[in-house]
This record gives C-alpha cells, structure tokens and sequence, in this order.
C-alpha cells in the first residue's frame, strides 16, 4: 500500500526558533498534500492543502507567515514553523492520497515541543 | 452544529464483545465515508472505505453507511486488546484528480476504544 513518512518523529526546540518538518511519499506521487494539527484527545484540524508548484491553500484562522508550507517537489511537502512559541506544541500530521486508493493516508506525525 | 459529530467515549469493553461505533453528520454532500484507527502519539491509519449507503465487511470490521439518517457505524467483533485506540470517522464529497486528491476529509472526534482482556 500507499507510504507516507514523516520526518521528525519528534522534535524539541527553544522559542524563537524555526522547525521544518518533511512529508514524502514514497511510492506514489502527490500533487496534494494535507497538513493537520492534533491537539492531545482532540480530532485533527486541517490546517493547510500544499499543492505541488503552487502556493499552500490554509484553513481559516491558520497564520500563512507562520506555518510556511513548501511542495517543491511531486514527493515532498514540507511544514516549517516559524519562530516558534510554546502554544505551537502539538502533533504535525501530513497526509495524501495514492491515485486509485480510496482512501488518505496518513504519515506518522510529528510531536513539536516548544520550550 | 458540527459537520460531523462522534461521541468522544470513553468506551471501556471486555475481550470478544462486539463493538459499535457511531457518526452523524450534517453535509448531504458528503458521499466517501472512511474509518481511521489511530494508536496513541501515531498517525491515523485507514481500516474501512465506503462509498455512498450500504455495508462493507474486512475481516472482524463491518462498516454501515445510511445516509437517508446522515449516519455511519463501524462495527467490530470478537475484540481483541489490541484494538485499543482512538477510532476516527472522516468523510469528504469527492475523491477524485489525478496525481493525487484535493479534497478535504472532514473527521470526527473521534472515540476512544479500550478492549480490556
């Protein structure tokens, strides 16, 4: 089946500071991509659609500036967030859909801690 | 009201009952319904696939769509410990393009399942 990986698993860092996150799939090519937050016993919240070779569609009430979505490539998305405070802690999740799967799949997630 | 709404449980069952999980939602537009199981600090992962009404069997997963009643059900049998997790329903009102998809899923909270042995 179809492959997401998500790069860090986990990542801690001081505030101020900018984290990248990566999302590949690797075995399939993405024009589409979804990033989502998940808050702890929460649903997830799409936050941003990234489009391969286009500007990053966000949600409503999600900071352009500060959530700086990349899809430079058919195989790679990438989430960084920008100089970062401890209320951007919380769980990255990236996801795409393989053509002719039904269903999305998802990457592993990314837990942020911003200390 | 939400688009989707699933009652966050907890919901505590012992070993082999049979497990019956529910989603109501308000988008008559919706027609793909998905079934996502998700272990704690992992990302979802796809158990049941649905298009438009009728029923779907995997294995010990049998999942229901009405949508006359704008509702869904995922049933599990003989549960087992290791189907302990949070269960999300997601729907969205297309799937297709190609390359890839542009359509959101709009997801349930999500129900917190816990098989005891």
């Amino acid at each position: 089946g179809a492959v997401v990986s998500q790069h860090p698993s986990r990542v801690i860092c001081k505030s101020g500071t900018s984290v990248k996150i990566e999302c590949r799939s690797l075995d399939f090519q993405a024009t589409t991509m979804f990033w989502y937050r998940q808050f702890p016993k929460k649903s997830l919240m799409l936050m941003a659609t990234s489009n391969e070779g286009s500007k990053a569609t966000y949600e409503q009430g999600v900071e352009k500036d500060k959530f700086l979505i990349n899809h430079a490539s058919l195989t790679l998305s990438t989430l960084t967030v920008t100089s970062a405070h401890p209320e951007d802690s919380s769980f990255y999740i990236c996801s795409a859909r393989k053509q002719g799967d039904y269903g999305y799949t998802f990457g592993s997630g990314t837990r942020l801690t911003v200390v | 009201q939400k688009e989707v709404e699933q009652d966050p449980g907890p919901l505590s069952v012992p070993e082999g009952a049979i497990v019956s999980l529910n989603c109501t939602y308000s988008n008559s537009a919706f027609q793909y319904f998905m079934w996502y199981r998700q272990y704690s600090r992992k990302g979802p992962e796809l158990l049941m696939y649905t298009y438009s009404s009728g029923n779907k069997e995997d294995g010990r997963f049998t999942a229901q769509v009405d949508k006359s009643s704008k509702y869904i059900s995922l049933f599990i049998r003989d549960s087992q410990p290791s189907d302990s997790a949070t269960y999300l329903c997601a729907m969205s009102d297309g799937i297709g393009g190609s390359g890839g998809s542009n359509y959101k899923l709009t997801f349930g909270k999500g129900t917190l399942l816990t098989v005891n042995p």
